[in-house]
């Protein structure tokens, strides 16, 4: 996984509380990536950001979520008032620049359950 | 929109036989796809990549194929070993940074 750092590994909330995933990138990476896994399926992209900034959230949901990634510290993922939909496994990936090979290394996710 | 998808959800092999695993894009304007393995509880690993204006790329093991004819991508493991069962994403890139995952083949390395 090229050292891109994910916790907690596994989270139980009940519904209506707030979860709150952290992502630390591979040393050195500037760009952070989070996308969404449901039981038996592919990856569905949440929102893309570099330090400081969200360049594109167009894959995630307009109410509840947010990201960010800070000046100093992980990135993090906050989903307000989860509810039941939002089990899944969160995976974070890092990537150094926009470079010609576009390599994303993945943590080893967090996998959410809402009870 | 965009969609990736898988002709096999699960593929079976014999130890040492060569794997072919296919992916079908609908995208004509891709132009850079990777294949991804995610072993159970992992998060996915790179395997290789490649450009709209190659054919085939190799790597240790695995080769990409892609036909852009009829938009269709094909990761190939030579000599299939019991640590490559996992399930494997073809992954298109899409708009801006994001990539497009289809749902995934499961790999089972029989002995």
């Amino acid at each position: 996984n090229a050292g891109v750092m994910q916790n907690p590994r596994h989270l139980v909330r009940r519904r209506g509380q707030e979860a709150r995933l952290r992502c630390s990138p591979v040393k050195g990476h500037s760009h952070v990536y989070w996308y969404r896994q449901l039981p038996e399926e592919g990856l569905k992209f949440m929102v893309y950001l570099q330090k400081e900034n969200i360049i594109d959230e167009s894959g995630m949901p307009k109410e509840r979520f947010s990201a960010e990634f800070p000046k100093e510290g992980p990135s993090i993922l906050r989903i307000q008032q989860v509810v039941r939909g939002d089990s899944a496994a969160y995976f974070c990936a890092s990537s150094q620049s926009e470079s010609y090979s576009y390599e994303q290394y993945f943590g080893p996710g967090t996998r959410l359950t809402v009870t | 929109g965009e969609s990736v998808g898988l002709h096999l959800p699960t593929l079976s092999v014999q130890e040492g036989d060569n794997s072919i695993i296919n992916c079908a894009y609908s995208n004509s304007a891709s132009d850079y796809f990777i294949w991804y393995k995610q072993e159970s509880g992992k998060g996915p690993q790179f395997i290789i990549d490649i450009r709209s204006n190659m054919d085939k790329r190799q790597g240790q093991r695995v080769t990409v194929l892609l036909n852009k004819t009829v938009k269709h991508l094909s990761l190939q493991i030579a000599a299939t070993q019991p640590g490559d069962s996992a399930v494997y994403f073809c992954a298109e890139k899409g708009y801006g940074q994001n990539f497009v995952f289809g749902p995934g083949t499961r790999l089972s390395v029989l002995p």
